[in-house]
């Protein structure tokens, strides 16, 4: 069945750096890709998604990046402050029969360390 | 705000009861996700439906039942509740779920379940 792999699960950077999260996926046929935000007590929170039809998205400090050839996909956060702190999970989307599933990775806890 | 409203938050029973959770999706959404997410297991799909019916299936287990009514907010049915059901539980919520095109889900706050 569909399998997304996540990397790293905890990743620190200092206030300021970039932090990089990966993601791989199994099925070829997947072709959307969100990225969503957990702090802690709350819901996940979706940041940004990416389509197969586009290779890189950016939303401020945030850019997505997608290689459907090697099946994989990345979150870039630059310029990193205390409040990106949180677990971040990436979903690939699957269909069957018409109907839609969002398949998570493991997650990556997130710490900006002041 | 997401806009799904999940209720209770938090809801403490016992081994062998029932409870019930409750989702109000967006407005003018029609397909209802729900997900487990326990510490070791990550965010696990457990049920889909989309305007009433039922969608898609993932790792729900027999003692767990969904539906989706009328006015389309779902509930999600857990029976003779042992230890390891103890998880947060999310519904999240999409314009339509079917068809070409994967909608964003979007989540709700989520129920906490602690079965002691």
């Amino acid at each position: 069945g569909e399998n997304v792999e996540q990397h790293p699960s905890t990743l620190s950077v200092q206030e300021g750096d970039s932090a990089v999260i990966k993601c791989t996926y199994s099925d070829s046929a997947s072709n959307y890709f969100p990225w969503y935000k957990q702090e802690l007590g709350k819901g996940p929170q979706l940041i940004i998604d990416i389509r197969s039809n586009v290779g890189e998205k950016k939303d401020q400090r945030i850019a997505v990046t997608l290689n459907k050839t090697a099946k994989h996909f990345s979150l870039h956060i630059t310029e990193t402050q205390p409040e990106d702190s949180a677990v971040y999970f990436c979903a690939a989307s699957y269909q069957i029969q018409g109907a839609q599933k969002l398949v998570f990775g493991q997650g990556t806890r997130l710490t900006i360390n002041p | 705000d997401s806009g799904v409203t999940q209720t209770p938050k938090h809801l403490i029973t016992a081994t062998g009861q029932r409870v019930t959770l409750r989702c109000s999706p967006r407005s003018g959404d029609l397909s209802v996700y729900w997900y487990q997410q326990s510490l070791d297991q990550g965010l696990q799909f457990l049920i889909q439906y989309y305007n009433g019916e039922e969608r898609a299936k993932g790792n729900i287990l027999e003692r767990f039942s969904a539906q989706q009514f009328p006015d389309l907010h779902s509930e999600l049915n857990l029976s003779s509740l042992e230890l390891g059901d103890s998880a947060l539980y999310f519904c999240a919520s999409s314009h339509s779920g079917s068809g070409g095109r994967t909608d964003t889900q979007y989540f709700g706050p989520g129920t906490r379940l602690t079965v002691l």
